[in-house]
């Protein structure tokens, strides 16, 4: 399967910290990437790989991966994190990725 | 600084084309994957395709196969994605994106495409 399935929403306390996941098949081969769009706005990428984060991305984002489910963790939440999170990964051929189906974190 | 310019808003008709540009600039366009992804209004995001700027190789995703091609113009740093059979599920934000699967990631501002009669 290429599917990627993650929580529709999850809320998380100011200051706290919040796990989105993301499961699929493919990703007992592959890491994911996650991305965070906001509101009107293009996606920006926030791990990659193992858990790297790109250059001005905060480092209370975290990625993990365990078996078929990657993991994106945010420690210590802030009002600006209140976004819609996707994961993306390679499918099972490798040539070609997908989405996953995203997460809306509230932040309250 | 990196930008990627798209072409304006389209509509369209069902069954007609649309070819979306995507104009790279601040960088060597030949280095980077050009990715297309779209997202329908309060919809997810949709991965179509990678298309490599230097070879000219793509790979689409299955559900676009056969209605989707993507091209580039060197000489001009501009990348394409013609959809076509265009559908009225086919409404969305298109947008590319220069990656190398690691760190670099840019993205274009988005194209809306709409599809009505």
């Amino acid at each position: 399967s290429s599917e990627l399935t993650q929580d529709p929403a999850v809320s998380v306390a100011l200051g706290q910290a919040v796990r989105i996941t993301c499961q699929g098949d493919s990703l007992r081969s592959y890491y994911a990437s996650w991305y965070q769009q906001k509101p009107g706005q293009a996606p920006v990428l926030v791990i990659y790989g193992k858990n790297n984060r790109p250059s001005g991305i905060p480092d209370r984002f975290s990625g993990s991966k365990s078996g078929n489910t990657a993991s994106l963790t945010i420690t210590g939440a802030q009002a600006e994190d209140e976004a819609d999170y996707y994961c993306k990964s390679r499918d099972s051929s490798g040539d070609l990725f997908v989405f996953g189906t995203g997460t809306r974190v509230t932040v309250l | 600084q990196v930008q990627l310019v798209q072409s304006g808003a389209e509509v369209k008709k069902p069954g007609a084309s649309v070819k979306v540009s995507c104009k790279a600039s601040g960088y060597t366009f030949t280095i980077y994957d050009i990715n297309w992804v779209r997202q329908a209004t309060g919809q997810g995001l949709e991965w179509m395709g990678w298309m490599n700027p230097n070879s000219g190789s793509t790979g689409y995703a299955q559900r676009f196969q056969g209605r989707v091609t993507m091209t580039r113009n060197t000489s001009t740093s501009t990348a394409y994605m013609e959809l076509s059979s265009l559908r009225s599920e086919d409404t969305a934000v298109y947008y590319c994106a220069s990656v190398d699967y690691g760190d670099i990631d840019y993205w274009g501002q988005g194209t809306l495409v709409t599809v009505s009669s």
